[in-house]
């Protein structure tokens, strides 16, 4: 059974640094890995999605790594800003399932 | 371009009560999963529909119930409401086609139940 860990829980960082959140699962043998964001109340909105066989993937000023050989993914994010705010999570699946585990979360508080 | 619909936004009902929760999907997107988000359990998996047909269930159960229709929108229903089913109801739709899980899933806003 796949486990999604994020740690830490929360992280809270001034305005302009970069950071990296991670994303451990247990079980290597997945086909896809994708970060979200959540503000308060809100639904889903996918930042990055990492398929099998790539190592990486960037958008603006987030990158997104997976190493699948050590069971983890992070997102970095550079030059951090206050609207970046919000809770983070990853997800993995398996080929021929549609169904995504997902982490508990980093909530990440930018300090203007 | 439209994005995942869930509607209603908010809901309240009373405990044994049931309540039917819709989704309409991206358009071209057939495959439809929901989720059921708590602050004590996270994200969970409910349950996956493509064309009509439920391909993946989570542990939930039976009172948890959906289905899709032919123009993929879904329908999720819980009967018998219980106190512990209060959460944020999420749908999210998927390009996948033959379920290889190899495209990424859009999000809804989701629907907020509140049972007393």
């Amino acid at each position: 059974k796949q486990e999604v860990t994020q740690i830490p829980a929360a992280l809270s960082v001034p305005e302009g640094e970069n950071l990296v959140l991670n994303c451990s699962f247990t079980d290597s043998a997945i086909y896809n890995l994708q970060w979200f964001r959540q503000d308060p109340g809100k639904g889903l909105t996918s930042l990055l999605l990492i398929q099998s066989s790539q190592r990486e993937q960037t958008s603006g000023r987030l990158n997104a790594s997976l190493d699948k050989s050590s069971g983890r993914s992070t997102l970095y994010i550079a030059a951090s800003q206050p609207g970046d705010s919000a809770t983070y999570l990853c997800a993995s699946n398996h080929f021929g399932n549609e169904k995504l585990t997902f982490g508990t979360g980093t909530r990440l508080t930018i300090i203007p | 371009k439209a994005g995942v619909t869930q509607t209603p936004r908010y809901l309240i009902k009373t405990r044994g009560q049931q309540v039917t929760l819709s989704c309409s999907p991206i358009s071209g997107h057939r495959s439809v999963s929901w989720y059921q988000q708590t602050p004590g359990q996270g994200l969970q998996f409910l349950f996956e529909y493509f064309s009509e047909t439920q391909r993946n269930k989570g542990n939930f159960p039976g009172r948890f119930s959906g289905r899709q229709f032919s123009n993929s929108r879904s329908e999720m229903n819980v009967s018998t409401l219980e106190l512990g089913d209060s959460a944020l109801y999420l749908c999210a739709s998927s390009l996948a086609s033959s379920g290889t899980g190899n495209y990424g899933y859009t999000f809804g806003s989701g629907t907020r139940l509140t049972v007393v």
